[in-house]
């Protein structure tokens, strides 16, 4: 079936260390992903994106890679910051089903 | 200007009303959508719009009707609420389908939270 699900529920990090989410999908889920992020009282924002030809995506602070082995994506955020805490999503177009299916989401909390 | 614009942000109402969520987009997006957000944060898609025509529809009571008069726009309408309809409601759009590319990605409004009780 459809499903995009991630490992932990909260994590917890000290500020200025590196955060790892990881995400975890089944074989129906799609060649493309999207992590979002949704900080309280908001909408989920768009961070980063990666197709499945590829391994690792960098964008700023930020990295997503994919082990389409393993059937698995992380989201590697660098130096968190305070401004990081926020719940994190990852998604994944639905082939031939014109959807996005979200995960459960992680909350990450950064502490002083 | 905000791209993908919801209202009301709050809305609390006895069950057995009738109430609408209102959403616009300047984006100049095709694709529309509506996601129902629990308690435990599950976002949840519930229909999606490809300018102005129904695509996806995923098995929610017919309590729920969506509306697309223009392809800027798609409220939510619900019927005779009930206490499980109680979450946060997020419109959101999108270029549209175009394979394993960007026009995928969704850019979401900051959501409506309904208490029903």
């Amino acid at each position: 079936g459809e499903s995009v699900g991630l490992h932990l529920p909260t994590l917890s990090v000290q500020e200025g260390d590196n955060s790892i989410i990881n995400c975890a999908y089944s074989n129906s889920a799609s060649d493309y992903f999207i992590w979002y992020k949704q900080e309280s009282g908001k909408g989920p924002q768009f961070i980063i994106d990666i197709r499945s030809n590829m391994d690792k995506r960098q964008g700023q602070r930020v990295t997503v890679l994919l082990n389409k082995t393993v059937k698995h994506l992380s989201l590697q955020i660098a130096a968190t910051q305070p401004g990081d805490s926020a719940v994190y999503f990852c998604a994944g177009v639905i082939q031939g089903a014109q959807k996005l299916v979200f995960g459960q989401g992680t909350r990450l909390t950064i502490n002083p | 200007d905000t791209a993908v614009s919801q209202t009301p942000k709050y809305l609390v109402t006895q069950m057995g009303n009738d109430k609408s969520i209102k959403c616009e987009q300047n984006l100049g997006h095709d694709t529309m959508y509506w996601y129902k957000q629990d308690s435990k944060k599950f976002l949840k898609i519930m229909f999606s719009y490809n300018n102005k025509e129904l695509i996806i529809n995923e098995t929610v009571p017919n309590r729920f009707s969506p509306k697309s008069p223009d392809k800027a726009h798609l409220n939510l309408h619900i019927n005779s609420l009930e206490l499980g309809d109680s979450a946060v409601y997020f419109c959101a759009s999108s270029q549209g389908w175009k394979g394993a590319s960007g026009a995928n990605v969704l850019t979401f409004g900051a959501g409506s939270r309904l208490t029903v009780l």
